[in-house]
């Protein structure tokens, strides 16, 4: 079975850093697209960017890049968001996600089919 | 790049039929035939329903079904269920590697 599993939910306070993980099994990790999307307190989806493990090749969201880092370390099959400085409007529900056959390209990803459990950073004094 | 729009709420008796609309603009929904939506549940993940704005993953009902017509594209649900009260999401790709969700639509069955 093909799935993403995410880190537990954490409780941080402003200014500190953050490293939220997500394990992909049952398919071959190097191969597919992973990507962040957030989910702030009773708001939408906003899509924060993607990562090949195969290359580590990164794409952000211009709404993203400079306040987030996304990684993978492809030996154990995890990709990784972090923050160096947290901010309480980084408060929200982060879902990591991967396309299926056909929904990605080389030059990105269309459509997410596979879906972690999501984890939920609260940051606050 | 803004969000996509999309309307607040709908609402539908069983068995109907109910049409939410993503409204985007010409550099993203009206330029590639790359729309998809997402249906959430309460506290639960995003669950793909349509993909490339009108196939069905696996698994997903014929009652879903997606439309596209310039700038705009249509999520109808036909047969309306109890268990589609939900809240659904469009997503478009914009180019530049990068995707761009709408607002989100909370849906109602009466």
């Amino acid at each position: 079975e093909v799935q993403l599993v995410q880190s537990g939910a954490e409780v941080k306070k402003p200014g500190e850093s953050l490293k939220i993980s997500c394990k992909g099994s049952g398919y071959s990790f190097t191969s597919y697209w992973i990507g962040w999307v957030r989910q702030m307190p009773g708001k939408g989806l906003e899509w924060m960017g993607i990562i090949y493990p195969g290359d580590s090749d990164i794409r952000y969201s211009p709404s993203f890049q400079g306040q987030v880092t996304i990684s993978a370390d492809k030996s154990i099959s995890t990709a990784y968001l972090q923050w160096s400085s947290l901010k309480a409007s980084d408060t929200a529900i982060y879902y990591c996600a991967r396309p299926g056959a056909g929904m990605a390209t080389s030059e990105g990803v269309f459509a997410f089919d596979i879906w972690g459990q999501g984890t939920m950073v609260t940051i606050s004094s | 790049q803004s969000a996509l729009t999309q309307p607040a709420s709908v609402s539908g008796s069983p068995g109907q039929s109910i049409t939410i609309s993503c409204i985007g603009t010409s550099s993203d929904v009206g330029s590639y035939n790359l729309v998809s939506w997402y249906q959430q549940h309460p506290g639960k993940a995003p669950k793909l329903m349509i993909f490339e704005g009108n196939k069905r993953p696996s698994g997903i009902s014929n009652r879903f079904s997606g439309s596209k017509s310039g700038n705009t594209a249509s999520l109808t649900i036909s047969g309306l269920q109890a268990e589609d009260e939900a809240d659904y999401y469009c997503c478009s790709y914009a180019g530049s590697s990068s995707l761009v969700f709408g607002g989100g639509t909370k849906l109602t069955v009466l």
